[in-house]
């Protein structure tokens, strides 16, 4: 079956620490996308790809990075510059820049 | 610029009520427009979509139709389940921002048997 894998769905990280979150999907899908998700604030954009080597900061980029070296998966890294890390994380990827997203299930990160 | 304004919840049911969630949206242009449920502690699924005005979206007996002209994409269902408990995002998408979509806050709905 098709589908976006995330693991692992529960993540703890003491602070000063850098995690890195997977993303897989074999949709063959070009654009794959990382979001998260605060209580009653929905979703915000952290980082974009189109295309394989290349991805665009979205609107909450500063504390995170990425990589696109293969077109079946999108790591996100959230590092120990982002102050309030604590969230659930989505990543999603589209067919296009046309198409609707489809998601992953998301991983949960705490920072204790 | 680009922003989608929801109905702030939570909306909570009795089973077989009739159900509304506003969305309205801001947006140069022609944006495609969508509505997304996320069940608990799971990611989002596509629920509907519609891609130019005058459309209407549907599936699992929910509805929303594309208005230009009062820019809104309001979701209706004629009777709610307790299995339709979620949280309902509307988003939108304009193909010369890439393919990225803005969401609402989304909207809790709880339905009581």
């Amino acid at each position: 079956d098709g589908g976006i894998t995330q693991s692992p769905k529960y993540l703890f990280r003491k602070e000063g620490q850098n995690v890195t979150l997977s993303c897989e999907q074999n949709l063959n899908h070009d654009a794959m996308y990382w979001y998260r998700q605060d209580p009653g604030q929905g979703l915000r954009l952290i980082y974009y790809s189109q295309i394989v080597n290349d991805f665009q900061k979205g609107d909450i980029a500063e504390g995170y990075s990425v990589s696109r070296e293969k077109k079946e998966s999108f790591p996100l890294t959230v590092t120990s510059a982002q102050k309030n890390p604590t969230a659930f994380y989505l990543c999603a990827s589209s067919e296009d820049r046309n198409n609707e997203q489809f998601f992953g299930p998301g991983t949960r990160l705490t920072v204790l | 610029g680009n922003s989608v304004t929801q109905m702030e919840g939570p909306v909570t049911l009795s089973e077989e009520a009739f159900l509304t969630i506003n969305c309205t949206y801001t947006a140069t242009g022609y944006p495609s427009l969508f509505w997304y449920v996320q069940y608990p502690g799971e990611g989002l699924q596509l629920l509907l979509k519609a891609t130019k005005a005058d459309d209407k979206g549907s599936n699992k007996g929910f509805e929303a139709t594309y208005r230009k002209e009062t820019t809104s994409f309001h979701l209706e269902k004629g009777s709610v389940q307790v299995s339709d408990s979620a949280v309902y995002f509307c988003a939108l998408s304009k193909g010369s921002t890439l393919g990225r979509l803005y969401f609402g806050r989304g909207t809790q709905l709880t339905v009581w048997p």
